[in-house]
């Protein structure tokens, strides 16, 4: 079993759509958790840090349910510029990120 | 931008050579990681480098090697190059501090191909 698993995707929205990503980690002893966006060709960058109480950024919510080992993310309101590949990350001792294979959304006018 | 600097951003190389891929760390960061992300994939962690010193490795053979230097740069030397090893190799920096917030910023990446 891999350590991140992510929804197959792509994901294909038009604007205006709501779309959600799911993420589960075998590992219940990591720390924290991430979303990170990562563009055709580009390094990845943070969107935003997940906590269990949730937390929201704009048109973005995450969650995170320790007991299921589970994260999520959800996009209101698809803009173009959403499109790219997300990241799901989790930390377990502070060293290394472990990644997911990634998400790909493609948003469409 | 974050301020994670990477040389070369492309490289072209031979199986069997060798290659050095080097990063500098956004000011006031003090540790550096090395991630190799193939195509289709998420990024691998290779290693991490903390005031000089190896902090964790991943699953990465021996020819796979790093250094820090004191102003916290760091370089990542790959000996007798393979096939599978054209990725993007991606450099992050971090200030760890012990919060859950604690996350690494990551570099544009040097794109390399072995041929």
């Amino acid at each position: 079993r891999k350590e991140v698993e992510q929804d197959p995707g792509p994901f294909n929205v038009p604007e205006g759509a709501t779309v959600a990503f799911n993420c589960t980690y075998s590992n219940s002893a990591s720390q924290s958790f991430f979303w990170y966006r990562q563009d055709c060709r580009k390094e990845p960058k943070l969107l935003m840090s997940v906590y269990s109480s949730g937390n929201e950024d704009g048109r973005f919510t995450a969650q995170l349910n320790r007991a299921s080992q589970y994260i999520s993310l959800l996009i209101r309101d698809s803009k173009l510029s959403d499109s790219a590949t997300y990241l799901c990350v989790v930390n377990q001792a502070g060293t290394a990120l472990i990644f997911g294979k990634g998400t790909t959304l493609s948003v469409s006018s | 931008e974050t301020g994670v600097t990477q040389s070369p951003t492309h490289l072209i190389k031979t199986r069997g050579q060798q290659v050095t891929l080097r990063c500098s760390s956004q000011s006031g960061h003090n540790t550096v990681s090395w991630y190799q992300q193939a195509l289709g994939q998420g990024p691998q962690f290779i290693f991490q480098y903390y005031r000089e010193e190896e902090n964790g490795r991943g699953n990465f053979p021996p020819r796979f090697s790093g250094l820090q230097f004191p102003n916290y740069s760091s370089e990542l030397n790959v000996n007798a190059l393979e096939l599978d090893d054209s990725a993007l190799y991606l450099c992050a920096s971090s200030f760890p501090t012990g919060a859950l917030t604690d996350t690494q910023y990551f570099g544009p990446g040097t794109r390399l191909t072995v041929l």
